[in-house]
């Protein structure tokens, strides 16, 4: 099976700050990787698919990339509100294995 | 609104069964695969199975293949999930997730879990 690693696996950075998240798979999966953002206590959600889409509703700050095995996420400007665990999740066949996840707060 | 409520979570000895149930609304159910994600207390996600738009197709993770079972009703919107021979490592808070296409992609909908907790 393929595997998903996250680096880092945590970070603190300053509000306005560029913060960028890998994501790697084991094995080339094109360009099937979604992103999740998962707030304290809250449900997971949809940010990328296509390691590029944004999802509707999402702000812009969020932008995705790669293909075949390397894939980053980055949040242009770091929100207070962007506080949370983003998790990659390869969606090109099962298992649809998640990322450890990285955990994002404020410096 | 588009909605995923689950039910049956609760307290369980080990080897013992639990059936969880998802309730959906505000979409077109029967035309979207559905997921079962599972996060233990603060661990990361874990997939755990998937069900074709129709029912015709499942998959499972190595962790519960063959002690899970996924099965849905169209008829009545309607997502489970069977769990036998438990086991302490289940232990979990289990999300119902649709998928956005009718088969295995990503997932564009979450509810708010039902716990799981499987100790003796």
């Amino acid at each position: 099976d393929i595997q998903m690693t996250q680096s880092p696996s945590s970070l603190s950075a300053s509000v306005g700050d560029r913060v960028t998240i890998t994501c790697r798979a084991s094995q080339g999966i094109n360009n099937y990787l979604a992103w999740y953002q998962q707030k304290p206590g809250r449900v997971p959600k949809l940010l990328i698919y296509a390691a590029s889409t944004l999802q509707s509703g999402v702000p812009s700050r969020f932008s995705g990339s790669g293909s075949g095995t390397d894939f980053t996420l980055t949040i242009s400007s770091l929100q207070p509100e962007d506080v949370a665990t983003y998790y990659c999740q390869k969606h090109n066949s099962v298992p649809l294995t998640f990322g450890g996840g990285t955990k994002v707060e404020i410096k | 609104q588009v909605q995923l409520v689950e039910s049956g979570g609760g307290v369980v000895q080990p080897g013992r069964s639990l059936r969880l149930s998802c309730a959906a609304s505000g979409f077109t159910f029967s035309s979207f695969g559905m997921h079962w994600v599972r996060q233990a207390p603060g661990k990361g996600l874990e997939w755990v199975a998937v069900i074709l738009y129709d029912g015709s197709i499942k998959y499972y993770a190595d962790s519960v293949k063959g002690r899970f079972t996924i099965s849905r009703d169209n008829s009545k919107d309607t997502l489970s999930l069977q769990m036998n021979s438990l086991r302490p490592e289940d232990t979990a808070l289990y999300y119902c997730a649709k998928d956005a296409m009718y088969n295995w992609n990503y997932m564009d909908v979450w509810g708010k879990g039902t716990a799981v907790i499987v100790s003796s």
